[in-house]
């Protein structure tokens, strides 16, 4: 039972590289999240998303991108990394959209941009 | 606006002891969710405990129960027999359907032997 798998586990970038970060889950959850976690900051809301097909901006979307073809798959792309995109990234899902449901967390990438 | 504030950035307590991590919040919604993540120095985040907004009861799971005040609205965690694996952030957390989840900032809880 994989749950939220994210890949890869670390990723050093350049300013100005893109690069993709993977999510993928086997819970058949209907909605994902991806999050970023900075010091002192909790984590923030990057984007979301309710079903395939369907997507929407959270609290911190500037500079990323998603889209969500499959239930499984949920990436998160950066056009042209910027060092304040320096974050640990999670990736979460859950069952359905109810209040009660709570979040399911990958174990994180660690993203470091130069 | 911080939906979610927690007031304090570090705990201690002593091994066996209880500790109460704060949190309140904000919202106009009579719906709502609240939940409670220990993110260990393993850095993954685990649920620990959940409170709906039309609970009457609070919550508890083995060591830990949650304090609801709606009132208040506050909703604070509390650790019944701190151990020493318990030392970690912990994050407060609330949903307001049909919104995803907002966190606060976090405590460090460190357990002392």
């Amino acid at each position: 039972n994989a749950g939220v798998t994210q890949t890869p586990k670390f990723q050093v970038l350049k300013t100005g590289q893109s690069m993709t970060l993977q999510c993928a889950q086997d819970m058949n959850h209907e909605y994902m999240s991806w999050y970023r976690q900075d010091p002192g900051m909790g984590l923030r809301l990057i984007h979301y998303s309710v079903g395939a097909g369907i997507t929407d901006q959270g609290e911190v979307p500037n500079g990323y991108n998603v889209s969500r073809s499959t239930t499984e798959d949920f990436p998160l792309r950066l056009l042209s990394a910027a060092p304040s995109q320096t974050s640990v990234y999670f990736c979460a899902s859950r069952l359905t959209g109810k209040t009660n449901q709570p979040q399911h967390f990958g174990d994180g990438t660690r993203l470091s941009i130069l | 606006a911080q939906k979610i504030t927690q007031t304090q950035p570090g705990m201690f307590v002593q091994e066996k002891e209880a500790v109460t991590l704060d949190c309140t919040y904000d919202t106009s919604d009579q719906s709502y969710g609240l939940f409670w993540y220990k993110q260990p120095s393993s850095g993954e985040m685990i649920f620990l405990i959940y409170q709906g907004s039309y609970d009457e009861q609070n919550a508890t799971e083995g060591r830990y129960s949650l304090n609801f005040q709606k009132a208040r609205k506050s909703a604070n965690l509390v650790i019944s027999a701190s151990q020493l694996g318990d030392s970690a952030m912990y994050f407060c957390a609330m949903r307001e359907a049909p919104n995803d989840m907002r966190f606060g900032a976090g405590t460090r809880l460190t357990v002392k032997p």
